[in-house]
């Protein structure tokens, strides 16, 4: 039960595109379908972003994305707005535990 | 509305007892997967313990398993966490949340644990 491993920070401009990544290993993200990715603002809870690697929950903007390859999930965000300021983090789930990234913090210059 | 409510998070001092509760309301508990997930000062997201709808399957992470137990009552809509012999590494904030499919959809705001002597 690693950590998987994320950059501890990316940052952006207004309008541009990003993406952070989530490295773990053929037991977990390289095994399984099943990377979902969370926004933290300072002080509140965790929000779902994308789920099955790809998959958007109702309610949020299409300019999240998430792919994988290999071990490797991305998110990618486009358009950058000044509200995708936040903490993120990628999780892996197997049939019997979740594994968070150690999160990365993304800053919107 | 979904709503999540954890309760019983408090300061204890080393080895000793917690027991945390998360109140359930706005959704059909009894069909849900449930987590509790805890986050340290400053720190990352740290996933603890899972619990299956009707209880059938449970997970702990290495760090707390014999220590904790994660429990549910269907009939009250509440999802339970007993944490014995306290570490200070156990110092967090507990968040409750809701297991879809194989994501977190609804996280509870959290309680904070902190464990000093």
């Amino acid at each position: 039960q690693s950590a998987l491993t994320q950059p501890a920070s990316v940052s952006g401009s207004p309008g541009q595109s990003i993406t952070i990544s989530c490295t773990g290993t053929s037991s977990d993200v390289g095994g399984y379908n099943y990377v979902s990715w969370y926004q933290q603002h300072p002080g509140k809870a965790p929000k779902l972003m994308i789920y099955d690697v790809s998959n958007r929950p109702s309610g949020v903007s299409n300019r999240f994305s998430g792919s994988k390859s290999g071990n490797t999930a991305s998110l990618t965000i486009s358009g950058l707005q000044a509200e995708d300021e936040a903490d993120y983090y990628c999780s892996s789930y197997t049939s019997s535990s979740r594994v968070f990234g150690g999160g990365t913090k993304l800053t919107v210059l | 509305e979904v709503q999540l409510v954890e309760s019983g998070g408090g300061l204890v001092k080393p080895g000793g007892s917690l027991r945390l509760s998360c109140a359930a309301s706005g959704f059909t508990f009894s069909s849900y997967s449930m987590n509790w997930v805890r986050q340290a000062p400053g720190k990352g997201l740290e996933w603890v313990s899972s619990i299956s709808s009707s209880s059938s399957y449970i997970y702990y992470a290495d760090s707390v398993k014999g220590r904790f137990t994660i429990s549910r009552d269907n009939a009250k809509n509440s999802l339970y966490l007993q944490m014995n012999s306290l570490r200070a590494e156990d110092t967090a904030v507990y968040y409750c949340a809701r297991g879809f499919l194989t994501g977190i959809d609804y996280w509870g705001q959290g309680t904070l644990v902190t464990v000093s002597s």
